[in-house]
């Protein structure tokens, strides 16, 4: 089974401070894990995927992401905010194997909020 | 082009009434599926299919059928619409419905049912 757990349900930081939103999750398998970003009254998109590569990931518009298996995390990172990231962040596990077998389980959703 | 398309993008109805939503790939996967974003954002899956056979079906009232005419569309339809049935759905799809896919995801569609 899979599980995700996104532990901040908000965030807020000025512009051009750094960002830090925390997923942690839970696999039977080797997970792939990826971050979606939804802008209001949009659909999602995606911003970067692991899948057992390189621990460190890089995504569009400035964003990283590292994957620490030993404390199941998958936080994702920026090193300064702009206005235009303020949106909501979804963290996503999937599971190669095993009856979730393609499916992707979402966390709760983190809403990062950038003021000037 | 657009990758995933939906329509309607905004669906408003009565209770009782039956819709359904359509969805459309151009990416060529073989693989779509239905997830339900429900009031506080929370996105569940509900179906996949692959090569127009159900793959996946989630605890769905069996109010909701899904049709898949051929792979590279994927219909939702809605009998007897709930006042709960309000969310947005979103349709989505990926190259062979393996674990670790990227999923690319189409706009959604906001049903409201009054």
């Amino acid at each position: 089974a899979q599980s995700v757990t996104q532990l901040d349900s908000h965030v807020s930081v000025s512009e051009g401070t750094p960002v830090l939103l925390r997923c942690n999750y839970s696999s039977s398998y080797s997970p792939s894990l990826f971050w979606y970003v939804q802008h209001p009254n949009k659909g999602l998109q995606l911003l970067l995927k692991y899948t057992s590569a390189a621990t460190l990931v890089k995504g569009i518009n400035g964003f990283e992401a590292e994957f620490k298996k030993s404390e199941t995390s998958f936080h994702l990172t920026k090193p300064s905010a702009h206005m235009s990231d303020a949106a909501e962040y979804f963290c996503v596990v999937s599971e190669a194997h095993g009856t979730s077998y393609g499916k992707l389980t979402f966390g709760q959703g983190t809403i990062l909020t950038v003021h000037p | 082009d657009t990758a995933v398309s939906q329509t309607p993008k905004y669906l408003v109805t009565q209770m009782g009434n039956d819709k359904s939503i359509k969805c459309e790939q151009n990416l060529g996967h073989d693989t779509m599926y239905w997830y339900k974003q429900d009031s506080k954002k929370f996105l569940k899956i509900m179906f996949s299919y692959n090569n127009k056979e159900l793959i996946i079906n989630e605890t769905v009232p069996n109010r909701f059928s899904p049709k898949s005419p051929d792979k590279a569309h994927l219909n939702l339809h809605i009998n007897s619409l709930e006042l709960g049935d309000s969310a947005v759905y979103f349709c989505a799809s990926s190259q062979s419905g393996r674990g670790g896919e990227t999923q690319y995801f189409g706009p959604g569609t906001r049903l409201l049912v009054l």
